[in-house]
Order: C-alpha cells, then sequence, then structure tokens
C-alpha cells in the first residue's frame, strides 16, 4: 500500500492559516491525494482530494508538488471547530481504490 | 442526502453472544466499507463490497462476518468476539470504483462503539 508520512501533531491559533503538510515518495501516476479529518466521537470526513493540480473548496485549498511527492492542505481561518486528526491518504485504483488510512495530523486550535 | 447510517450506537456483548451491527445508505452508492478503529489509532478497513459482492476482505477472523443483503444495507454479523476487538465500527460508502477513478468521495457513518466483556 502506497505510505504517506505526516507529522503526528500540530497547534494552530484560532483565525490563523493552517499548513498540513503529507510526504508521499511512493506516488504512482494514478494515485489520488485524499484528504479527511476526524473530529472527536465522529466518523471520518471528506475534506479535499486531487490528482496533480491544486484544488480548492469551500472547505479548504490543497496544494500538490509538481513531482507529486508531497501535499499540503491549507486551511486558511482556522477555528475551534477545526481541531481534529487530519489524515493524507493515496488512493489507488490498482488496489481496488481501498482508503488507508495512516497516522494522521491531531491539530490543536487555541483561541 | 449525503448521510450513511449505523446502528446501534452502542453496543455491549458477552464473548458467546451473537449480535449484528447495521448500516444504511440512501445516494445510490454501490460501494460499502467496513472499518474499526482502536482508540487513538486511524482506521482499519475489514471488507469492501462491490455490486453487494464482497470484493475485499483485509484478512479479517471469521467471527466477524459481513453480509450486504441489498444495495443499500450493509451488516457485520459478530459471534464469539474476544475483548480486543471492543472498538468504533465504522461503515462507509461510495460511488462504484472504476479503473482509473480514485477520486470518488467515500462516506462514513458515526459509527458503532462494541464493547466485549
Amino acid at each position: 500500500d502506497a505510505k504517506t508520512t505526516q507529522p503526528n501533531s500540530m497547534e494552530s491559533n484560532e483565525e490563523e492559516p493552517v499548513h498540513l503538510p503529507c510526504n508521499h515518495s511512493t506516488i504512482s501516476g494514478t494515485d489520488y491525494i485524499h484528504w479527511y479529518r476526524q473530529l472527536p466521537s465522529q466518523g471520518p470526513e471528506y475534506v479535499i482530494h486531487g490528482l496533480t493540480s491544486n484544488v480548492n473548496n469551500r472547505m479548504a485549498s490543497l496544494a500538490i508538488a509538481e513531482d507529486r511527492k508531497s501535499s499540503t492542505l491549507i486551511l486558511h481561518r482556522a477555528t475551534l471547530r477545526d481541531a481534529a486528526v487530519y489524515y493524507c491518504i493515496l488512493r489507488a485504483y490498482n488496489q481496488g481504490g481501498k482508503l488507508i488510512f495512516g497516522q494522521g495530523t491531531e491539530l490543536s486550535v487555541k483561541p | 442526502d449525503t448521510e450513511v447510517t449505523q446502528t446501534p450506537k452502542h453496543l455491549v456483548m458477552g464473548m458467546t453472544n451473537k449480535k449484528s451491527l447495521k448500516c444504511e445508505q440512501h445516494m445510490g452508492h454501490r460501494a460499502m466499507y467496513w472499518y474499526k478503529q482502536k482508540a487513538k489509532k486511524p482506521p482499519e478497513l475489514m471488507f469492501v463490497y462491490s455490486y453487494e459482492k464482497l470484493s475485499i476482505n483485509e484478512s479479517v477472523p471469521s467471527r466477524f462476518s459481513p453480509e450486504c443483503p441489498n444495495s443499500s444495507l450493509l451488516n457485520l454479523h459478530l459471534h464469539a468476539l474476544q475483548p480486543e476487538d471492543s472498538a468504533l465500527y465504522l461503515c462507509a460508502s461510495s460511488q462504484l470504483l472504476e479503473t482509473g477513478r480514485t477520486g470518488n468521495t467515500i462516506y462514513f457513518g458515526e459509527g458503532s462503539w462494541l464493547t466485549v466483556v
């Protein structure tokens, strides 16, 4: 299974931008990069995904390196409700499209 | 409606009991998943169903028995579990995967908290 590496934890201040990094040096050309987050006592929630180009949606932005070996999830203005574990996941079609979670980054947001 | 509904939310069972976890979605998704999550750990994939047929079994012990009676429902039958099987069990669904298309969003339920005593 394709692997991702994320910092175990990060801290942010409320209303400031947050950049969550992810390394995926073994990514193949057809792997999509997915980000999910899991709030306490809830199931994982989709955040964003991309293949090669940077992506924006109402929740976040995803910046993908040109060589695709790393990516960064950007929360433009962190709120207290963004405190969660953020998972960067490579989804490979040749593995049945399995979503295999790595260890994730636990984000804490300070008021 | 982008909801995956799981019941029960909490279940306590003895090691000799037989119980079932249920999952339902009405998004027309033809791929459904079971994940297991221990405290402070990421979710681990257990099973994947495509078109109501089991397509992936991640070497899960036979005391866990999945069933997909129709395109909206997914069950996980539990029998002779061990205390170490206590965990959060997550159900998820997505549009059916096609070769080269792994950008589909997977929608997760809130999970069923299982305690084996």
